[in-house]
């Protein structure tokens, strides 16, 4: 079974510029999960959806993120425009398990790691 | 809301050391507690989980038992393997997502 993929794995840009990320989930995953993990920290979640639908985006900084789940499959994630303390590692995740019920296990891709200067 | 706090690394063991990681959590209801896995160049990966109260979860030779009365979930290794050294992540269910801890560094040496 092909894991999360996630691309690209690196990326540096200079502040101001924009980025997106990609990210394919298990096929037939419904739920699809957006981290922010900064050095040193944990991951945070930025954004779900359920299918095509946002359930939980209350984290997202929406002035200068966004994201998207076009027909419920692959997903793009854009920061534009990007920031120094945007500068982390960005992490897809999905899951079997849909709204509502007890967290099942979430599978992560290897992350795309970004760099602001 | 709910957090999760993790002791601070990173952790250095020979190998065949035993190993503790503590994890402490904050929660409303009943969650689910996990532990998560990131080796090196690697995505996190589930490595145990427990879903009620004196569940006991086993995985690759660790294990974490979920204390309500303590609200702990410490993560336990009899014998350390270099393999193992790895960041060591213990996570809480929330209504629909997982909520980390800051993560544990575990470094094991020959």
């Amino acid at each position: 079974e092909a894991g999360v993929a996630q691309s690209p794995r690196y990326k540096i840009i200079e502040k101001r510029q924009s980025v997106a990320f990609w990210c394919n989930p298990i096929s037939g995953h419904a739920t699809l999960y957006w981290y922010q993990q900064i050095l040193g920290q944990g991951p945070k979640l930025l954004i779900q959806f359920q299918n095509n639908g946002v359930v939980d985006d209350s984290q997202l900084p929406k002035d200068r993120f966004s994201a998207e789940r076009l027909k419920g499959v692959d997903s793009t994630l854009k920061i534009q425009p990007a920031k120094l303390e945007d500068s982390a590692v960005y992490l897809c995740a999905s899951s079997a398990v849909g709204t509502g019920e007890s967290t099942g296990e979430l599978f992560f891709g290897e992350g795309s790691r970004l760099t602001v200067l | 809301g709910n957090s999760v706090t993790q002791m601070e690394g990173p952790v250095t063991l020979s190998e065949e050391a035993f190993l503790t990681i503590n994890c402490t959590y904050t929660a409303t209801g009943y969650p689910s507690l996990f532990w998560y896995v990131q080796y090196p160049g690697e995505g996190l990966q589930l490595l145990l989980k427990a879903t009620k109260a004196d569940d006991k979860g086993s995985n690759k030779g660790f294990e974490a038992t979920y204390r309500k009365e303590t609200t702990s979930f410490h993560l336990e290794k009899g014998s350390v393997q270099v393999s193992d050294s790895a960041v060591y992540f213990c996570a809480l269910s929330g209504y629909s997502t997982l909520t980390f801890g800051k993560g544990t560094m575990l470094l094991v040496s020959p």
